[in-house]
């Protein structure tokens, strides 16, 4: 079946513009998560929702920063007026159940977006 | 506050050599811990995880992990390693109560050498 996907996979943006980005979780996932990986390091968690509910936006950067999920299936991530330090790679999840000691319950990732701030 | 230690940056060996992975948490209570792995313009795929039970934890591709919580360990393994492993691979802690997010390591390199 489809997994999760992203779009676009490469984004160039100019310092100041805007930018947004893309996740389509899988059909009838509630949990979905966004994460910045960085050039060399893991993946941070930004932020999580239920559903269309933004339970968790404490790994957010900067009020630049802002996703939404209005439906509850797909997710958009907004990023306002871009600065150099914001070009890392995008990572979407998604899972089933919103509880992550159910032995049945995987986060399921994305390829991921580019964000190149030049 | 959760973190991930994955002390090796970069880990070469040969085809058919054997394979540990280092990782060590740091969480107050009982931690649920996964490896992934990356590829080179991949998303993370799930390897493995612990929520309780056995510590001795298989996966696929032929990884199996250890959860040591005296040592706060949670390595792992491999007997023969492919040349298709050569990946990044990814130690997480997940969290209870809230978001369920997870908290990764800063991630091991593996290079295969025919």
């Amino acid at each position: 079946g489809a997994g999760v996907s992203q779009s676009p996979r490469y984004k160039v943006a100019k310092r100041g513009q805007d930018v947004a980005l893309r996740c389509d979780p899988i059909s009838g996932h509630v949990s979905l998560f966004w994460y910045q990986q960085a050039l060399g390091q893991g993946p941070e968690f930004l932020t999580y929702f239920q559903n269309e509910a933004q339970l968790d936006k404490s790994g957010l950067p900067s009020d630049r920063f802002f996703a939404e999920r209005p439906e509850g299936s797909v997710s958009t991530l907004k990023i306002q007026r871009t600065q150099q330090e914001d070009s890392a790679v995008y990572l979407c999840a998604s899972s089933f159940t919103t509880d992550i000691a159910a032995s049945t319950d995987t986060q399921y990732f994305g390829p991921g977006t580019r964000l190149t701030v030049l | 506050a959760q973190s991930v230690t994955q002390p090796d940056i970069h880990i070469t060996v040969s085809e058919g050599a054997s394979l540990e992975l280092r990782c060590n948490y740091s969480y107050g209570a009982t931690p649920y811990l996964f490896w992934y792995v990356q590829s080179p313009g991949q998303g993370l795929q799930l390897l493995l995880k612990y929520f309780s039970g056995d510590t001795l934890v298989q996966g696929i591709k032929g990884f199996e992990a250890e959860f040591k919580r005296s040592q706060s360990s949670f390595n792992l393994r491999k007997p023969s390693v492919h040349w298709s492993d050569a990946a990044e691979y990814f130690c997480a802690v997940g969290t209870q109560g809230g978001s369920e997010k997870l908290v990764f390591g800063k991630g091991t390199k593996l290079t295969v050498n025919p």
